[in-house]
């Protein structure tokens, strides 16, 4: 079963707009949340990451947010352009067993249009 | 820069043949992995090393065999294929605990 949970699968905006990507977790031994994105025939590259001691980063026009009681994070593209247009996905893991052992959510694939 | 390399990028067998994804890396990175990525499930840890001479079982493992000889190279083995192991597999490697995972551009596999 997936220990991350992401929604929604797919969402289109158009130019300009926020797409948010929800995620959530049950594992309280998680302490450090990255986002990926992926664009078609790549490898995923990292996109931001936060860990439980901050409830907002951001990274240019990305915003990640984060709900420690809640155990929910999500992350905000902020004036969307069409080059944004790709997969996004969520993970978590634990600073104790941290070595790259992500766990991922499904992916969202965002859409932007002109 | 290479970063990950992964070889071949597109590969048919069939079902009971077995072959090799290679992965290699330019990085120095101790840390490699191997993901596969399908609809709807995200990417999953199928192994994954800390080291040369180091290697553990990630989250879906079976059918699959992995040895690290050297720094650079993770190789991912099929040892008999089967149509659930159709899918596209991701290298990674990473400097160290919390430091990005570098990926490799995929092989993508599928076995009939």
């Amino acid at each position: 079963q997936q220990q991350v949970k992401q929604s929604p699968q797919s969402l289109i905006v158009q130019k300009g707009g926020i797409p948010i990507i929800n995620c959530a977790y049950e594992n309280t031994a998680f302490d450090y949340f990255p986002w990926y994105q992926q664009f078609p025939g790549k490898g995923p590259a990292l996109l931001i990451a936060i860990r439980p001691d901050v409830s907002e980063k951001k990274e240019g026009r990305f915003t990640i947010s984060f709900n420690k009681s809640a155990k929910q994070f999500s992350l905000h593209i902020m004036d969307s352009q069409p080059g944004d247009s790709a997969t996004y996905f969520c993970a978590a893991t634990g600073l104790a067993d941290s070595w790259g052992k992500l766990q991922f959510g499904a992916g969202t694939q965002v859409v932007v249009t002109p | 820069n290479a970063g990950v390399t992964q070889t071949p990028k597109f590969q048919v067998l069939k079902t009971g043949q077995s072959m090799t994804l290679q992965c290699a890396q330019d990085m120095n990175h101790e840390y490699m992995s191997w993901y596969r990525q399908d609809p709807g499930m995200g990417l999953r840890l199928i192994h994954y090393s800390v080291g040369a001479g180091i290697t553990d079982q990630g989250e879906v493992p079976n059918g699959y065999n992995v040895s690290r000889s050297t720094t650079e190279d993770f190789p991912l083995r099929l040892l008999s294929a089967a149509p659930s192991q159709t899918s596209v597999y991701f290298c990674a490697s990473s400097s160290g605990p919390n430091s990005p995972l570098h990926f490799g551009n995929g092989t993508r596999l599928t076995v009939t």
